[in-house]
């Protein structure tokens, strides 16, 4: 069935350096690629979102690549932040109606 | 101040009893949907809903139940046939439509369900 595979589990970085976190997904027919940003007992806020349509998309620190042929996507943060830490999770989707999450990436930038 | 609410944020409960949740927006947001997420895992989806009186089974539906009377509310129960109910429950709602930028979904605070 449809999956979507995130590394790595957890990440350390030092406030400055860039983070990467990718994705892999199994559904070639997928079309839709958001990411969201969980901070501690909230709910995920979307921070940037890619279509098939387009290879990379970028928002100030935050980049999202596809690479369709791979089925992959990646997100990238610039200049980390100790603000940036939290949980970042990955989703396809080929149907509107629904995502398929990846499991999560635990990101603590160290000051 | 526009939005998804869900009450409670925590809520204890003793096994064997049944608990609702509470979801709320005011985005007028055709979709909505339940998810559940467990420590170090993804969101996994209950229970969807794409319009009023009408809902689907996600992928761990089973000891679950929902109901849609109205545009703005999606209330999901917990049942004591749920073996394993403790966990933080997310609920999410869509923009209507059928374009692309209807696709995303937007996230709830949660409700954080303790089966004592």
């Amino acid at each position: 069935g449809e999956n979507v595979e995130q590394h790595p589990s957890t990440l350390s970085v030092q406030e400055g350096d860039s983070a990467v976190i990718k994705c892999t997904y199994s559904d070639s027919a997928s079309n839709y690629f958001p990411w969201y940003k969980q901070e501690l007992g909230k709910g995920p806020q979307l921070i940037i979102d890619i279509r098939s349509n387009v290879g990379e998309k970028k928002d100030q620190r935050i980049a999202v690549t596809l690479n369709k042929t791979a089925k992959h996507f990646s997100l990238h943060i610039t200049e980390t932040q100790p603000e940036d830490s939290a949980v970042y999770f990955c989703a396809a989707s080929r149907l509107s109606y629904k995502l398929i999450f990846g499991s999560g990436t635990r990101l603590l930038v160290r000051p | 101040d526009g939005g998804i609410t869900q009450s409670p944020k925590y809520l204890f409960r003793k096994e064997g009893q049944n608990v609702t949740l509470s979801c709320e927006q005011n985005l007028n947001h055709d979709a909505m949907y339940w998810y559940r997420q467990d420590p170090g895992q993804g969101l996994r989806l209950i229970y969807y809903s794409q319009i009023v009186n009408d809902f689907q089974k996600g992928d761990i539906a089973e000891g679950y139940s929902v109901s849609r009377e109205k545009k703005e509310s999606f209330p999901l129960t917990v049942t004591s046939a749920q073996k394993n109910p403790t966990a933080f429950y997310l609920c999410a709602s869509r923009p209507p439509g059928l374009r692309s930028s209807t696709d995303t979904q937007y996230f709830g605070p949660g409700t954080r369900l303790t089966v004592l």
